[in-house]
Formats: C-alpha cells, sequence, structure tokens
C-alpha cells in the first residue's frame, strides 16, 4: 500500500514565524502536490512537482514556496506566516505523467495566531 | 476554462434511502472525471473513476454529457456513509498531473 505520511497532524504557529510542512511518500512516485482544504472552497492546488528538484505554481502559490530535493520528501514552506494562510494541507503523490491515481497524506492542521 | 461545481454543500439522507451527490462540470473536450471521499478522521481517498466503470461501495456514477454531469448515486445509503466527497476533474492527454480540479464538496450525512 502507497503510504504518503506529513510529519505533524497539528501544528499552532505565530504569525510572522518561518512554517515547514514535510511531507514523506513511499512509492517512488515521480508527483507530488500539496493542497490546502477550506470549508467552502474545497481543494485548492498550491504547489506541485513532477521530478526532484522541479516544481510548478498551482492555482495559489503566493505565500508559499516548496523544496523537492530527494524524489520522496516534498516540503510546503511558509516564509512568514500570516493567519489567512490558518488550513489543512494535504500532500498527496502519484505516479507517471498522465492523470493517475492520486494518493493522499491524513493532512496537517496549521492554525496561526 | 475548467469548472466543477458541486451544488449541495450539505445533504442528509434517512439511513436505508436512496442518495445522490450532484456535480457539474464545465469543460469543452472529454475529460476525466472522479469522486473522492473523506471519512471523519481519515484521509481523503479517491472512490471511483469513471473510466473505470465500477462500483464501490455500492456508488456508481455515470458521466452525461449531454448534461455536463457526473452525479455519484447509490441506492441504498448507509450510517458509514457519511462524508466528504469531492468531484474532481482531470482534462486529458496533459502531463504533470498538475490540473486536477476539485468541486468545493458535499458533506454527506446519512441519518439512523
Amino acid at each position: 500500500d502507497v503510504k504518503v505520511t506529513q510529519s505533524s497532524r497539528y501544528l499552532v504557529k505565530r504569525t510572522g514565524e518561518k512554517v515547514f510542512l514535510e511531507c514523506v511518500q513511499d512509492m517512488d512516485h515521480e508527483n507530488m502536490f500539496w493542497y490546502r482544504q477550506d470549508p467552502g472552497l474545497g481543494l485548492r492546488l498550491i504547489y506541485f512537482s513532477y521530478d526532484v528538484k522541479m516544481k510548478e505554481k498551482g492555482d495559489i502559490p503566493e505565500g508559499y514556496s516548496v523544496s523537492r530535493e530527494k524524489k520522496e520528501r516534498f516540503s510546503l514552506i511558509l516564509e512568514s506566516a500570516s493567519t489567512n494562510q490558518t488550513s489543512m494541507y494535504l500532500c498527496a503523490s502519484s505516479f507517471g505523467q498522465t492523470n493517475e491515481k492520486l494518493f493522499f497524506g491524513s493532512g496537517t492542521q496549521l492554525s496561526v495566531l | 476554462a475548467q469548472r466543477v461545481t458541486q451544488p449541495e454543500k450539505l445533504l442528509s439522507v434517512f439511513k436505508g434511502a436512496p442518495v445522490e451527490l450532484k456535480c457539474n462540470y464545465s469543460y469543452s473536450g472529454s475529460p476525466e472525471l472522479f469522486w473522492y471521499v473523506q471519512y471523519s478522521r481519515q484521509r481523503l481517498q479517491l472512490l471511483l473513476r469513471h473510466i473505470s466503470r465500477e462500483s464501490i461501495k455500492g456508488f456508481t456514477a455515470d458521466l452525461n454529457k449531454g448534461e455536463t454531469s457526473f452525479h455519484l448515486k447509490k441506492p441504498f445509503a448507509q450510517e458509514e456513509d457519511s462524508a466528504m466527497y469531492y468531484c474532481a476533474l482531470s482534462p486529458p492527454g496533459e502531463t504533470g498531473a498538475n490540473n486536477l480540479f476539485f468541486g468545493t464538496g458535499t458533506r454527506l450525512t446519512v441519518i439512523p
């Protein structure tokens, strides 16, 4: 079974802090994604990566950056956290270059105070 | 532009009643369509995809190109079906899987 692991289930940070959200997958998937999930807005894509050191902006990249130094790990970085970044963050991965099944992590609930 | 619309944010049905979660999409071509489900305290997971034409946990979804709909149906709802359901669309033939567009979700509650 594919496993996508997000390092933290809950995080509480203060405005202005630098925040790292880590995601690791164990199935050698090429593609990795970061989404945020908000009530009434559904899932929105922040960034994705289809190879090591490659990254592409999604629909809402502002205020975020990512890092993919190794194939299995995809980090989401909030350079200076703001209260409007309080959300549930979901990491996902998939195999191949076509529209393959996405496997999701269990999510990180981030609260920025 | 691609858009997925789930008109109902909340849907409640009684156990044993039929359930239909609506999904409409706007796309000029032939997209791939999916239903994802998130049970309480579990991760988001794929429920079914239209190209598989399968029934998962009693759910089916038929792609109606004329009405641009992909409604999710189950004839007899069970309490364990209570969850958040997301419809998603992906335009075909594009690389990178960067183009999975999600609806805003419908929370289904099955009343015992």
